[in-house]
């Protein structure tokens, strides 16, 4: 069955400080992984998107790596804003589809 | 101009109600979405519009209807709804349907209310 899992589901951390997202994919055959920001009550906005071939990628302060062999993505965030509140979703597309495969996503709250 | 653009931000229906939901997009997509998204869930595909013609139904009730007038304009028209309905219905476009580097991009969304 194709799953994507993010952990943790909520994270809270002190403006200024890093932090890392993690998500566990089982679709497959795998095309990409995508990032996805999504304030509450918004649309998602893409981060970073990533194929087979590509195990880093990176947007300002958001860096995202990818291990296809073991299935893994990571999205990282450099010293956090307030902004940065919203929930982060890991998506993933299978080969030539149309579907995605949506995580439940990680709730960040950066506080002052 | 790189967005998708909904209307109207926020809708508020009786059940007996008929109301559309409005997407737009200039970006020369050729595919075209409609997501529900419940509150703290991930979003839910509703259809799926490839070339103005309708190829994914998430076998969704027939009180949802989609229609797509044309490659930059995406409805869904909305009748006889149900309290459980409300959510924030999301439109989304990509270049084609079916590519491997099929990056979607998603309007802001249409936060519905049944009463």
């Amino acid at each position: 069955k194709n799953q994507v899992e993010q952990s943790p589901q909520s994270l809270i951390i002190l403006e200024g400080k890093n932090c890392t997202l993690q998500c566990n994919y089982t679709v497959s055959p795998f095309s990409n992984l995508r990032w996805y920001k999504q304030d509450t009550g918004r649309g998602p906005v893409s981060l970073t998107i990533m194929t087979f071939s590509e195990n880093t990628k990176s947007n300002g302060r958001y860096t995202a790596t990818l291990d296809a062999d073991t299935k893994q993505s990571s999205l990282h965030i450099t010293a956090s804003q307030l902004s940065d509140s919203a929930s982060y979703i890991c998506v993933v597309s299978n080969t030539g589809f149309q579907k995605l495969v949506f995580g439940t996503g990680t709730r960040l709250l950066v506080s002052p | 101009d790189t967005e998708v653009t909904q209307t109207p931000k926020h809708l508020v229906m009786g059940m007996t109600n008929k109301k559309s939901l409005k997407c737009e997009q200039h970006m020369g997509h050729r595919a075209m979405y409609w997501y529900k998204q419940k509150a703290k869930k991930p979003p839910e595909l509703m259809f799926v519009y490839s070339y103005e013609k309708l190829s994914i139904n998430e076998s969704v009730p027939s009180r949802f209807s989609p229609e797509c007038p044309n490659s930059s304009l995406l409805n869904l028209h909305l009748h006889a709804l149900q309290p459980e309905d409300s959510a924030l219905y999301l439109c989304a476009s990509s270049q084609y349907s079916g590519s491997d580097y099929n990056e979607q991009f998603f309007g802001p969304g249409t936060r519905l209310t049944v009463l």
